[in-house]
C-alpha cells in the first residue's frame, strides 16, 4: 500500500519569493509520482510527473520537482511566484500495473500576495 | 478535443434521496476513474473501469454507492439514500491506460454534492 504526506497544509508567501511545497511518500514497491495543480473552482491539471529517468522534472508554469528515493520525496519548488499560482497542490502516486488509482496527499494550498 | 465533462456541475439534495452523477470520459480513453474529495481532504479513489473488465470497486465507501460505464464511454455513479458524509466535490478522471509511457489521469471538473 502506498501513502502521502505533505508536510505543509498552507504556504503563504509574498510574490517574487521562491516557494517549496513538501511531499513525502510511502511505499514497500517502486511508484511513479505526480504533482496536480487545482483552481479555484476548476478540475485537477497535471503539473508535473516522475515516470523514471532524471530525478530533476520540469512541469508547467515554471514548476519542478526533485524525486529523492533515500528520502522518499518529491518536493515541488518553483523560484519565483505569480499571484496567478495561488492554488491547491496536491501530491500523488501510483504503482506501476495499469488501472492503479492514483493515491493523493491532503494537499498544500499555495497563497500568493502583493 | 474536448476533456472529461460532468453533469451537474452542482448537486444540492435531500438525506435520504438517491442521486446520479454522469461522466464524459475523453474520447477513446479506455480507463475511467471516480474520485471523492471531501472538504479539507485529498481525494479518496472509489471505482476503476478498464475496457469491459470486471471494475475495480475496492474504493467504494458502503453498499450506497455503485457505479456503472457502457463500454468505453458514459459513466454514471450513484448513492443511493445520501447520508451528510456523502457531501463532497465526486471527480471523474480518463487515461489512455494500457498504452506505454502514458499514465496522466485527466479530471473533470467535478460535481459539488451537497447533501441537507
Amino acid at each position: 500500500a502506498q501513502s502521502v504526506t505533505q508536510l505543509d497544509s498552507q504556504v503563504p508567501v509574498f510574490e517574487e519569493a521562491p516557494v517549496e511545497l513538501r511531499c513525502n511518500y510511502s511505499s514497500s514497491v517502486s511508484v511513479y509520482l505526480f504533482w496536480y495543480v487545482q483552481y479555484p473552482n476548476q478540475g485537477l491539471q497535471l503539473l508535473l510527473k516522475y515516470l523514471s529517468g532524471s530525478t530533476l522534472v520540469k512541469g508547467i508554469n515554471g514548476f519542478e520537482a526533485e524525486f529523492n528515493k533515500s528520502q522518499t520525496s518529491f518536493h515541488l519548488r518553483k523560484p519565483s511566484v505569480h499571484i496567478s499560482d495561488t492554488a491547491e497542490y496536491f501530491c500523488a502516486v501510483s504503482g506501476y500495473q495499469a488501472g492503479t488509482a492514483l493515491i493523493f496527499g491532503k494537499g498544500t494550498t499555495l497563497s500568493v500576495s502583493s | 478535443g474536448a476533456g472529461v465533462s460532468q453533469s451537474p456541475s452542482n448537486k444540492v439534495t435531500e438525506k435520504g434521496k438517491d442521486v446520479e452523477l454522469r461522466c464524459d470520459p475523453i474520447s477513446g480513453h479506455t480507463a475511467l476513474y471516480w474520485y471523492r474529495q471531501r472538504l479539507g481532504q485529498g481525494l479518496e479513489f472509489l471505482i476503476y473501469f478498464q475496457g469491459n473488465s470486471a471494475p475495480d470497486k475496492s474504493g467504494l465507501p458502503s453498499d450506497r454507492f455503485s457505479a456503472e460505464r457502457t463500454g468505453e464511454s458514459v459513466s454514471t455513479l450513484t448513492i443511493q439514500r445520501t447520508q451528510q458524509e456523502d457531501s463532497a466535490v465526486y471527480l471523474c478522471a480518463s487515461s489512455l491506460e494500457g498504452t506505454s509511457g502514458t499514465y496522466e489521469q485527466y479530471f473533470g471538473p467535478g460535481t459539488r454534492l451537497t447533501v441537507t
